[in-house]
C-alpha cells in the first residue's frame, strides 16, 4: 500500500527566508502532485510532477522530484505572509490490474510565514 | 470556466436524517471524485467516477453513504441516515483524465447534531 510522508507537518517560518517542505513516498508512483489550501478554503492545484529530475516553478515556489528516493520537495524562497497555508503533496499509482488509478495524500504542512 | 459546483455550500442536520449532497464537474473533465475532509483523518478519497462508472469505492465508509453520477455533468453523495460522525467538509474534484491535476469544488461543510 503507498504511503505518503511529510514533514514537517508544522513550519513556522520568518519572511524572507527560505524553506523546503519535504514528501516521501513508499512505493513506485506515477505522478506526484502538490496543493495548498488556504485555511476554510478548498485545495488548489500546484504542480504535477511526471519523471525523475522533474522540476516546476511558480513564483516563490519550486517543486522536485526524485523517483530514486522516492522523494519530493517543495522548496519556499523568500517567503511572504502570502504564502502561510497548508501545503499538501499526492502521490499517484495504479492499482487493481491497471484499472485504477489513485491519489495518496500526506497530512499536509501547515506553514505560516510571520513578518 | 465556472469551476467545480457544489451544493449546499453549508448543511445542518439531525442525527438519522437524509443528506444529499451535490456535484457539477467541470465539463470536459472524465474524473470524478469525492472526498472527505477532518481534523482527525485528514483528506480521505470516499469514491470516484471515471466515465460516469464507479471505479473505487473503498473509500465509502459504509452502506450508509452512497455515490451516483447519472450523466456527466453531475454527480450526489448520500448519506442515510446521518450520524455526528459525518460531520466533516465534503469536497468534489474533477479531472481531465483519472492522471492530471484535479480541480476541487468549495466543498460542503455538513453538520449532524
Amino acid at each position: 500500500e503507498l504511503k505518503v510522508e511529510q514533514n514537517p507537518l508544522f513550519l513556522s517560518m520568518q519572511e524572507g527566508k527560505n524553506y523546503t517542505i519535504y514528501c516521501n513516498y513508499s512505493t513506485t508512483s506515477d505522478r506526484l502532485y502538490w496543493y495548498r489550501q488556504d485555511p476554510g478554503k478548498s485545495l488548489e492545484s500546484l504542480f504535477v510532477l511526471l519523471s525523475n529530475g522533474a522540476v516546476k516553478q511558480e513564483g516563490r515556489l519550486m517543486a522536485s522530484l526524485d523517483t530514486k528516493a522516492r522523494l519530493s520537495t517543495l522548496h519556499i524562497t523568500a517567503a511572504v505572509h502570502d504564502l502561510s497555508a497548508t501545503y499538501f503533496c499526492a502521490a499517484g499509482s495504479w492499482r487493481g490490474g491497471g484499472s485504477n488509478y489513485k491519489l495518496t495524500f500526506g497530512k499536509g504542512t501547515l506553514l505560516t510565514v510571520n513578518p | 470556466d465556472a469551476g467545480v459546483i457544489q451544493s449546499p455550500r453549508h448543511e445542518v442536520t439531525e442525527m438519522g436524517q437524509e443528506v444529499t449532497l451535490r456535484c457539477k464537474p467541470i465539463s470536459g473533465h472524465n474524473s470524478l471524485f469525492w472526498y472527505r475532509q477532518t481534523m482527525m483523518r485528514g483528506l480521505e478519497l470516499l469514491i470516484y467516477f471515471n466515465n460516469n462508472v464507479p471505479i473505487d469505492d473503498s473509500g465509502m465508509p459504509e452502506d450508509r453513504f452512497s455515490a451516483k453520477m447519472p450523466n456527466a455533468s453531475f454527480s450526489t453523495l448520500k448519506i442515510q441516515p446521518s450520524e455526528p460522525r459525518d460531520s466533516a467538509v465534503y469536497f468534489c474534484a474533477s479531472s481531465r483524465t483519472r492522471q492530471e491535476a484535479q480541480y476541487f469544488g468549495p466543498g460542503t461543510r455538513l453538520l449532524v447534531l
